[in-house]
C-alpha cells in the first residue's frame, strides 16, 4: 500500500503566485488533515475534513483553502502565496476523529 | 488551554545508553496520546499510541512509553539506543471528551546519538 501520498515533493514559488499541493490517501479513510510545520514550531493543523463533503478550520488557517474532492483526495490551496508561507507541508488521514493519524512525505515550499 | 510540553529541544545520548524523552500535556480528562518520530527529510511515523487500558506501551524499534495520568506525562523510553535512532521526536495528544479533531503536537525534542 502507498498510504498517504503528496504532490509535488519540493516547490518554488514568487509572492502572488497560486498554486495547489495534492493529497491521496488508499486506506479508505474517512477522515484528513493538512498540517504545516515550521522550525521549533512543531506540527500545527492548517484545516482537516473530518469526512467526505466536509471541511473545517484547524489552528493556522489563513491563507490557505481546501477541497476534499472524494474519500481518498483532499488537497490545499495558496491562492497568493506569501513569505510567511514557506514552510513543510504534511498531509495525514485516519479513520476517524479518535484514531491514529497517518501521514505523508510531506511537500517543501519556498516561496519568495 | 489545551497544550503539549516536551521540556528538552535538544538531547544527546551514547550509543548503547538508555532513553528517555518528557512529554506533558495538559488535556481534559479523556485523552489520546502518540509518538511520532521523523528523519531527515522524511514524514512522521507513529512509534506508539495510548488510547485505554494497560498505561505502559509497546511500541516500534524497541520502544515503549508509560501513561502517568497523575503526572499528565507520557515519558518515551528505550533502554539502548542506536545510531540509527538519531531524529526529532515528537509527542501529539488529543481529547476525546470534545468533538475535535485536532491533534496538538509538541515542538519536538532532536535526538542525537554519539558513538
Amino acid at each position: 500500500n502507498a498510504g498517504v501520498t503528496q504532490t509535488p515533493k519540493f516547490q518554488v514559488l514568487k509572492t502572488g503566485q497560486s498554486m495547489t499541493l495534492q493529497c491521496a490517501q488508499d486506506m479508505n479513510h474517512n477522515s484528513m488533515y493538512w498540517y504545516r510545520q515550521d522550525p521549533g514550531m512543531g506540527l500545527r493543523l492548517i484545516y482537516y475534513s473530518a469526512s467526505e463533503g466536509t471541511t473545517d478550520k484547524g489552528e493556522v488557517p489563513n491563507g490557505y483553502n481546501v477541497s476534499r474532492l472524494n474519500k481518498r483526495e483532499f488537497s490545499l490551496r495558496l491562492e497568493s502565496a506569501a513569505p510567511s508561507q514557506t514552510s513543510v507541508y504534511f498531509c495525514a488521514s485516519s479513520g476517524g476523529r479518535v484514531e491514529t493519524q497517518y501521514f505523508g512525505p510531506g511537500t517543501r515550499l519556498l516561496v519568495l | 488551554a489545551q497544550s503539549v510540553t516536551q521540556p528538552d529541544i535538544h538531547i544527546t545520548v551514547s550509543e548503547g545508553a538508555s532513553l528517555e524523552l518528557r512529554c506533558n500535556y495538559s488535556y481534559g480528562a479523556t485523552p489520546y496520546l502518540f509518538w511520532y518520530v521523523q528523519s531527515p527529510g522524511q514524514g512522521l511515523q507513529l512509534l506508539l499510541k495510548y488510547f485505554s487500558g494497560d498505561t505502559l506501551v509497546q511500541g516500534i524499534k524497541g520502544f515503549e512509553a508509560e501513561f502517568k495520568r497523575s503526572q499528565s506525562s507520557f515519558n518515551l523510553r528505550k533502554p539502548s539506543v542506536h545510531w540509527s535512532d538519531a531524529a526529532e521526536y515528537f509527542c501529539a495528544v488529543g481529547d476525546r471528551s470534545n468533538s475535535g479533531y485536532a491533534l496538538n503536537f509538541g515542538k519536538g525534542t532532536s535526538l542525537l546519538v554519539t558513538p
